[in-house]
């Protein structure tokens, strides 16, 4: 079974673009969630889709935002970069939401330079 | 509002001493506790899960963790560290909601 999928692997952007992250959940699984991890404020939650719909938000700004398709893949997009969105974006995949406490299933992450 | 503090931002250890990483939470509900590893340039993997069931909760690779209501504890421990154990590990609480707190993660070392 494939596990998490996540592309691309590493992104440059400059300030001001906008990037699109995809992430491919393992065949089956309904749930994904995204997460930023930086050397400064660790591993913080964005938030979680299921069967195409938000179901969980993380305090980060509107200009973060995602969707979810009906194969459960997911996008997350970041509109007017800024030098503090560069990180790396996890993206996990469960059968269930979030609430269910299933295990989650986490990709290798798109690691995102904004210069 | 539920927090988790990892104590220990650095641990390092010797190959076959036991390992223990430390995780104080806060929370106003019964909490749902994990702990994940990340090893270098991969995503992270879960260890194990507390959701009030047994306090003493067995996870992958010989690790387990104790769940102290009164201490508003969760450690991991292990009783002998291998070399590829070296990673970061991430002690985590989970909303009724749904989300995710992290603690801000031990880096633990192992040497030969």
């Amino acid at each position: 079974k494939a596990g998490v999928t996540q592309t691309p692997r590493y992104l440059i952007k400059t300030r001001g673009q906008q990037v699109t992250l995809s992430c491919s959940p393992i065949s089956g699984h309904r749930s994904v969630s995204w997460y930023q991890q930086t050397p400064g404020q660790g591993l913080q939650f964005l938030f979680e889709y299921f069967s195409e719909t938000q179901r969980n938000k993380g305090n980060f700004p509107g200009r973060f935002s995602g969707r979810q398709f009906s194969n459960s893949r997911s996008e997350m997009n970041v509109s007017t970069l800024e030098l503090g969105d560069s990180a790396l974006y996890l993206c996990a995949s469960s059968l269930g939401t979030l609430t269910t406490n299933e295990k989650l299933f986490f990709g290798s992450g798109t690691q995102l330079s904004v210069l | 509002a539920q927090s988790v503090t990892q104590l220990d931002s650095h641990v390092s250890v010797s190959e076959g001493t036991p390992v223990l990483l430390r995780c104080n939470y806060s929370s106003s509900y019964s909490p749902s506790l994990f702990w994940y590893v990340q090893h270098p340039n991969k995503g992270l993997q879960l260890l194990l899960k507390y959701t009030s069931a047994a306090t003493l909760v067995k996870g992958i690779n010989g690790f387990e963790a104790e769940f102290k209501k009164s201490e508003t504890s969760f450690h991991l421990t292990k009783p002998s560290a291998h070399m590829s154990d070296a990673a970061e590990y991430f002690c985590v609480v989970q909303s009724p909601g749904g989300k995710l707190i992290f603690g801000q993660g031990t880096e633990l070392s192992v040497k030969p």
